[in-house]
């Protein structure tokens, strides 16, 4: 069965401080390894797509990066605007997504 | 580019009732997915709508239903409302199916009294 397993479930830091947030899936036929922020009463705002092992992206504090098994969420320096849940999903052979359920990362000034 | 619409944004419906969800995808975007978020079990696939054809459906009993439409809208109907279908909905629209980056919509609250 596909599934998609987020760690840790909820992450507190200062400001400035760097962590990394774990997404370990099991996906047959993954296509595509996908992260996205949801804030509060919105839809999940899509960061981006990783398709091979090895492969990194970056965007502002973020990077992403890619193993066959996992992948992670780097967020370097945050900022309290940077507080939301982090989703991370597997592209299902099928095209459908499959969601973990989430980090919630809180940055306090 | 306007983003994913969806419409109503809020919905209060009773039990036994029936509910429709409309979905307007980024112009050009021809894949619609729609999906159900709750507390308990997060984010779960519905079905994917394609050139107004199910491409592909979750594991949700046949209550809820969905069509697109030639302009790429789509709908989302689910009947005989249950106090369980009380969640977020959530559309997302991508170019083209399979490994298309999936863009959301700010979902629809459904609350099932």
């Amino acid at each position: 069965e596909d599934q998609v397993t987020q760690s840790p479930e909820a992450l507190r830091l200062q400001e400035g401080e760097s962590s990394s947030l774990n997404c370990s899936y099991t996906v047959s036929g993954l296509r595509g390894l996908f992260w996205y922020r949801q804030d509060p009463g919105k839809g999940p705002e899509f960061l981006f797509t990783l398709y091979s092992a090895g492969e990194e992206k970056e965007k502002e504090r973020l990077k992403a990066t890619l193993t066959k098994k996992e992948s992670f969420l780097h967020i370097t320096a945050p900022k309290p605007e940077d507080s939301a849940t982090y989703l991370c999903a597997g592209g299902g052979s099928q095209g459908n997504l499959i969601f973990g359920k989430g980090t919630k990362l809180s940055v306090k000034p | 580019k306007a983003g994913v619409t969806q419409t109503p944004r809020y919905l209060i419906k009773t039990r036994g009732q029936q509910v429709t969800l409309s979905c307007s995808p980024i112009s050009g975007h021809r894949s619609v997915s729609w999906y159900q978020q709750t507390p308990g079990q997060g984010l779960q696939f519905l079905f994917e709508y394609f050139s107004e054809t199910q491409r592909n459906k979750g594991n949700f009993p046949g209550r809820f239903s969905g069509r697109q439409f030639s302009n790429s809208r789509s709908e989302m109907n689910v009947s005989t409302l249950e106090l369980g279908d009380s969640a977020l909905y959530l559309c997302a629209s991508s170019i083209s199916t399979g490994r298309a980056e999936q863009y959301f919509g700010p979902g629809t609250r459904l609350t099932v009294t």
